[in-house]
């Protein structure tokens, strides 16, 4: 049974850094069939897709167009985990933020974190 | 990147009414098309991938059909745990998106 645990901090001030962590277990960040995303959730935006990490033989990412310039997530092989790191952040950046596994060829998300909602204020 | 339209937004409906969601994406998705329930304060829960694909442990009164770019997710015999927000999602390709939601009151 894959769960993933999220942390970090519920409250971020404006300009600063938004730094979250999704701990795997049940699964490896280095699965050749999984792909580890963050999503977010607000009531202005609805479920929004941040990005991803996988690995097959080697490290990928990609990232959505609206936040490519400030975002990076970050395999943890060793503490078999994925982190999430937003900068510059505003008021608009303020929703629920969950990680989850994208699964197989056809890539649905059949596990989530329970989320981190995040304020920034 | 492929934009999601759902609807309704949401419906209200009675205990063992059948209840129909739509989708439409504005391009080919093929079958990468799933569904998923959400509960306030939960994560979204997985109830159907490759468009018809009933998630292991999901009741049977779900169904989903559709290819291409038009796609609807089914529930049979409506029952009050039903009650929740439902979206579409498509995995044909990155970005990820997902529709809008539609709000189920039983």
């Amino acid at each position: 049974q894959v769960q993933l645990q999220q942390s970090g901090p519920g409250l971020v001030e404006p300009s600063q850094t938004l730094s979250l962590t999704c701990a795997i277990s049940g699964d490896s960040v280095s699965s050749n069939s999984a792909a580890w995303n963050w999503i977010r959730q607000s009531p202005s935006r609805g479920l929004e897709w941040l990005g991803w990490t996988y690995y097959r033989s080697t490290w990928y990412n990609d990232y959505a167009q609206s936040v490519r310039s400030r975002i990076t997530i970050t395999p943890d092989t060793a503490k078999n985990q994925v982190s999430l790191q937003l900068e510059s952040v505003t008021p608009e950046d303020t929703a629920v933020y969950f990680c989850a596994r994208d699964w197989g060829d056809w890539g649905y998300f059949d596990y989530w974190g329970p989320g981190n909602p995040v304020t920034v204020s | 990147d492929i934009q999601m339209t759902q609807f309704p937004s949401s419906l209200s409906a009675s205990v063992g009414d059948r209840v129909t969601i739509t989708c439409r994406t504005s391009q080919s998705v093929s079958r990468n098309l799933n569904w998923y329930q959400q509960k306030p304060g939960k994560a979204p829960n997985l109830l159907i991938y490759a468009a018809s694909m009933l998630q292991t442990g999901v009741p049977s009164r779900f169904s989903g059909s559709g290819s291409g770019t038009d796609f609807t997710l089914t529930i049979n015999s409506l029952q009050p745990e039903d009650s929740g927000t439902y979206y579409c999602q498509q995995s044909f390709g990155a970005p990820r998106t997902f529709g809008q939601g539609t709000k189920v009151d039983i």
